[in-house]
């Protein structure tokens, strides 16, 4: 397996326009999570699925932040408008949790610039 | 809910030598995972090592090992005969059979000197 796979790597926009980062999870795990990680808050974790379902996002800053998990092998984190403070590392990260328990796998991260 | 604590930001050794990454939680839970990972200037997380709470065993994986104080709830790294290529971020996590979330600590940078 390639591992998780992250889209884009970079991006950059501009104040107000919305951004979408794409994540692909390992195959046969069935949790995913996005975690933010800036100076200041470190690694903060926005919400999470399993089996496809959101089981808590109280970590997501605000309404302008959504995500979606339509089948078990994609998931999108949507910011529309942006703002600078969202300038961050993005991470999805895929486990399977159950019997046998795995670590969470991580993908190399979207850097996001708002300018 | 749970939390995870590193106290230390930064962290030195020398070539060679021993150190230890501390690392503290929180949680009412009885069943759970914590891990260590490391972020290298890449940004990659990669997982360094994992101890299952009901193991009493410390975990070992080569020259990484921890000590695991259930009952204090401290999970202590400790890397042995420390290279260059140790030099990250490392990050202590949480995870419970419960909430199948992972709750990760602040980090701490650690400098390997030459």
């Amino acid at each position: 397996d390639a591992g998780v796979i992250q889209s884009p790597r970079h991006e950059v926009t501009e104040m107000g326009q919305e951004v979408t980062l794409r994540c692909k999870p390992i195959s046969g795990h069935n949790s995913l999570f996005w975690y933010r990680q800036t100076m200041m808050r470190g690694l903060e974790l926005l919400i999470y699925f399993n089996n496809n379902v959101p089981i808590d996002d109280s970590g997501m800053p605000e309404d302008r932040f959504s995500a979606k998990m339509p089948n078990a092998s994609f998931s999108t984190l949507k910011i529309q408008p942006s703002e600078p403070r969202d300038s961050a590392v993005y991470f999805c990260a895929s486990s399977f949790a159950g019997g046998i328990w795995t670590e969470a796998f991580f993908g190399q991260g979207t850097r996001l610039t708002v300018v | 809910a749970q939390t995870v604590t590193q106290s230390q930001p930064e962290m030195s050794v020398q070539e060679a030598e021993t150190v230890t990454l501390s690392c503290t939680y929180d949680t009412s839970e009885s069943d759970y995972y914590l891990f260590w990972y490391k972020q290298p200037p890449s940004r990659q997380m990669i997982l360094v090592i994992r101890q299952e709470a009901y193991k009493q065993q410390n975990a070992t994986e080569n020259r990484f090992s921890v000590n695991f104080q259930k009952a204090a709830k401290s999970f202590s790294l400790k890397i042995s005969d420390s290279q260059l290529g140790d030099a990250a971020m490392y990050f202590c996590a949480y995870s419970s059979s419960g909430t199948y979330k992972y709750i990760f600590g602040t980090g701490t940078r650690l400098k390997v000197l030459a």
